[in-house]
Formats: structure tokens, sequence, C-alpha cells
């Protein structure tokens, strides 16, 4: 079965500090990664995905993801924070070889950047 | 703009009344997703089809149904609705295994 794990319900960074959201997956095969953004009323935004290859991938509004094998980490980063990144981030997770199956989402980690 | 067209936005429902949700997709994406979104559960996969034609179960199916009679449309359907199905409800597609998912802007419904 699937599954990721968000370790942190709620992330506060002060702006222009670097931050970073966690995710650690379990899949019995391969990963494909995926972040998204839900801003408030709203419904999730695509940020980045990692499907292979280069494993820091990097997606919109300057965030970026690094993939860890070895740890089944895929964890969202970004140099300098804004205040309007302030959202709700989910990371999810499909098998590469289950096919198109449905994505699987951690619960979510609120992310608050104070200016 | 293509995407995921939900409807209704919102809705206030009576228990016991069978409510129908609307998903319309325009991007001829082979899988659609119903999950549901609840605080501190993150969202949970309801139903799913991965083409017209055939559905599969998710996490969380009980007190739900759906169908997928063409690519575009995938409506879900409360038979008899309970307040426990009080939710944000999210449909959302996807055209591969590599591939995002796009979602819709969500339905707000209340069950009372």
């Amino acid at each position: 079965a699937q599954s990721v794990a968000q370790p942190e319900d709620q992330v506060n960074v002060a702006e222009g500090n670097p931050l970073t959201v966690k995710c650690t997956y379990s899949v019995s095969g391969n990963p494909y990664l995926f972040w998204y953004v839900q801003y408030p009323n709203r419904g999730l935004q695509f940020l980045l995905k990692y499907i292979t290859g280069d494993n820091l991938v990097k997606g919109s509004y300057g965030f970026e993801a690094e993939f860890n094998k070895s740890q089944t980490s895929f964890h969202l980063k970004k140099p300098s924070a804004l205040v309007s990144d302030s959202a709700l981030y989910f990371c999810a997770v499909r098998d590469r070889n289950s096919g198109n199956t449905p994505l699987v989402f951690g619960k979510g980690t609120r992310l608050s950047v104070i200016a | 703009i293509a995407g995921i067209t939900q409807a209704p936005t919102s809705q206030i429902l009576a228990a016991g009344r069978r409510m129908t949700l609307r998903c319309t997709q325009d991007m001829r994406h082979n899988a659609m997703y119903w999950y549901r979104q609840d605080l501190g559960l993150g969202l949970r996969l309801i139903h799913y089809s991965n083409t017209a034609g055939t559905t599969g179960k998710g996490e969380v199916p009980d007190g739900y149904s759906v169908s997928r009679a063409n690519t575009d449309d995938f409506p879900l359907t409360l038979a008899s609705a309970v307040p426990s199905q009080t939710s944000v409800y999210f449909c959302a597609s996807s055209d591969s295994d590599r591939g995002e998912a796009f979602f819709g802007q969500g339905t707000r419904l209340t069950v009372v």
C-alpha cells in the first residue's frame, strides 16, 4: 500500500528565511512524487513533481524539492519565503508500478510566513 | 480555459436527501477522481475511474456512488445524506501515471 507522511501540521517561518516542508513516503516499488498548494477556499494547485532523472526538481513560484530514495523523502524547499507563500501544502505519491492510479495524499502542512 | 468544473460551489442539504455533485473536464483525461477534504484528515479518495465505463472504490466509498458514462463527466451521488458527509469535495483528473492530477475548485457540502 502507498502512504505519505507529513510530520508537521504547521510550519512557521519569517519572511526572507528559507523554508522546508517535510514529506516521507512509502510505496512497494518506485515512486512518482508530487507537491500541491492550496490557498483558502480554493482547489489544489500543482507545484512540482518528481518522475525520474535529477533528484532536485524545480517548480512554480521558486519552490523546489529533493528526492532522496534512501530516506524515502521528498521535502519541499524555498530559499526565501514570502508572506504570499502562506497556504496549505500537500505531498502526494503514486507507485510507478501501479499504472494511472489515484494519488495518495498526506494530511497537509500549513505554512505561515510572518512578515 | 481548459480544466475541471464542479457544481454546485456550495450546498446546504437536509439529512436523508439525495444529492448529486457534478464534475466535468475538458482535457480528455482518462482518469477521474473524487476526494473529500476534512480538517486534520487531508484528502481521502472516495471513488475513481480509470477510463469511461469503469469505476473503483477508494478509501471512503460508503454512502457514495459514481458513474462514468463518458470521458468528460464524473458525477458523485449521495443517496441519503448524513451529517458525517459534511465536507469539501474535490473532483480531479489525470492523463497518465506520470501526470499530475488537476483539481476543480471544490464543492462545500453541509448536511444538517
